[in-house]
């Protein structure tokens, strides 16, 4: 079964650093983009940017360059997200998603998703 | 970045029903479009892809059509279990891939 199963939810303050991890099984980690999808309390999917775990290649949304980092140790079939300062603006959901087709393919819809993690930032 | 625009953004039906959420894109994105739902607490769900096409497991009541900038999701007859909401996205053109701002379907 293709899976992907992310970490637990975190509490963190305004200013901290996070990295949260996207782990994939039952397929080949190296053949497919992951990319990241941000879901803010009671709102929308935005995408936030995606990453070739095979070359660490990455793209980001204009609205999410400079504020994250996407990461993946192929090593360990996991993705990472990753914030250098947290603002309380970055409390929400954060899904990863496999694309569905083969890196270089046009299948870039998403399935399967990870389960979610809940950031929330407070102080 | 294309921007995707679905309609109605909330309405309420029963079960039984049939139901149509149009999605309409900026700019033409070919069939480069797919349908997720996504229950309260849960991950988005792939239903469609390249526009018509019914992803394995998805049931039948479901269908896409559209092509250019003018697309449809239709369920030809509402179960309770499909009260949920539901998003289209582009991938014709990244980045960024982009989202509708969702539909939720409510229970009349």
């Amino acid at each position: 079964e293709v899976q992907l199963v992310q970490s637990g939810a975190e509490v963190k303050k305004p200013g901290e650093s996070l990295r949260i991890s996207c782990k994939g099984s039952g397929y080949s980690f190296t053949s497919y983009w992951i990319s990241w999808v941000r879901q803010m309390p009671g709102k929308g999917l935005e995408w936030m940017g995606r990453i070739d775990p095979s070359d660490s290649y990455t793209n980001y949304s204009p609205s999410f360059q400079g504020h994250v980092t996407i990461s993946a140790d192929k090593s360990i079939s996991t993705a990472y997200l990753q914030w250098s300062s947290l603002k309380a603006s970055d409390t929400a959901m954060y899904y990863c998603a496999r694309h569905a087709g083969r890196t270089g393919t046009t299948g870039n819809w998403f399935d399967p998703w990870g389960q979610g993690t809940l950031v929330t930032v407070s102080s | 970045a294309i921007r995707m625009t679905q309609s109605p953004s909330s309405f309420s039906a029963s079960t039984g029903d049939r139901v149509t959420i149009t999605c309409r894109a900026s700019q033409g994105i070919s069939s480069y479009l797919a349908w997720y739902q996504q229950k309260p607490g849960k991950a988005p769900k792939l239903l469609i892809y390249a526009a018509s096409t019914l992803q394995s497991g998805v049931p039948s009541r479901f269908s896409g059509s559209g092509s250019g900038t003018d697309f449809t999701l239709t369920i030809s007859c509402l179960q309770s279990e499909d009260f949920a909401t539901y998003y289209c996205q582009q991938y014709y053109s990244y980045p960024p891939y982009t989202f509708g701002q969702g539909t939720k379907l409510e229970i009349k």
